[in-house]
């Protein structure tokens, strides 16, 4: 059974840094695509980030330069590194798998970052 | 970017109607169109892929239909679980994924 598990969420001042994983079982995170999507509060979903198989990874033009996805294949695990936080920041990061038909098959129950002072 | 128009924002409908939501790209994305289903609290759900297949363990009374610029999810007979956010998202310019912004369905 394919699942995901994000963690790492919390409450974060302005300026500071963060890190997310999202733990995959069922399959292993390096046969396909992943990303990271999140939901602000009272907002739609917002696709933030992917990672493909070959190691290629691409942003969203409001998190380039400030997010880092990566996969570690040895604990099957993907990540997101979050740095120079603002309040637009704020929202539910979910971790999805892709599938070969390009869209998101399985996604996680998400994790909650709050940038706040 | 592909830019995608959902409506209606909110659609009231009792349950046991039918109901159809409609999705516009920007520009073409061809049959690259997924619908999610998303519950608050919970992980969005595939519902549909390649605008029109159903994903594994989705049932029949979704359907969607589709391609180039105009697309649209139907629910035949809606049940009190289907009362949701709804979205769709083109995948053809990846890997610039984009959203549309939503059709919640509610309760009449």
């Amino acid at each position: 059974e394919v699942q995901l598990v994000e963690s790492g969420g919390g409450l974060i001042q302005p300026g500071g840094s963060l890190r997310l994983s999202c733990a995959a079982s069922g399959f292993t995170v390096s046969s396909t695509f992943m990303t990271w999507v999140r939901q602000a509060p009272g907002k739609g979903l917002e696709w933030v980030s992917v990672i493909y198989t070959g190691g290629s990874t691409y942003y969203a033009d409001s998190v380039q330069g400030r997010f880092t996805i990566s996969r570690d294949n040895s604990k099957n695990t993907l990540y997101l590194d979050m740095s120079a936080l603002t309040a637009e920041d704020t929202a539910v990061y979910y971790c999805a798998r892709g599938s070969d038909e390009g869209d998101f098959d399985y996604w996680g129950q998400g994790t909650l970052v709050t940038v706040s002072s | 970017e592909i830019v995608m128009t959902q409506s209606p924002a909110t659609l009231s409908v009792s349950p046991g109607e039918r109901v159809t939501l409609s999705c516009r790209a920007s520009q073409t994305v061809y049959s690259n169109l997924a619908w999610y289903q998303h519950k608050p609290g919970q992980a969005p759900r595939l519902l549909i892929y390649g605008a029109s297949t159903r994903a594994t363990g989705i049932p029949a009374r979704f359907s969607g239909s589709g391609s180039g610029t105009e697309f649209t999810l139907t629910i035949s007979s809606l049940q009190s679980e289907d009362f949701a956010i709804y979205y769709c998202q083109q995948n053809h310019k990846w890997p610039r994924y984009t959203f549309g912004q939503g059709t919640k369905l509610e309760i009449k």
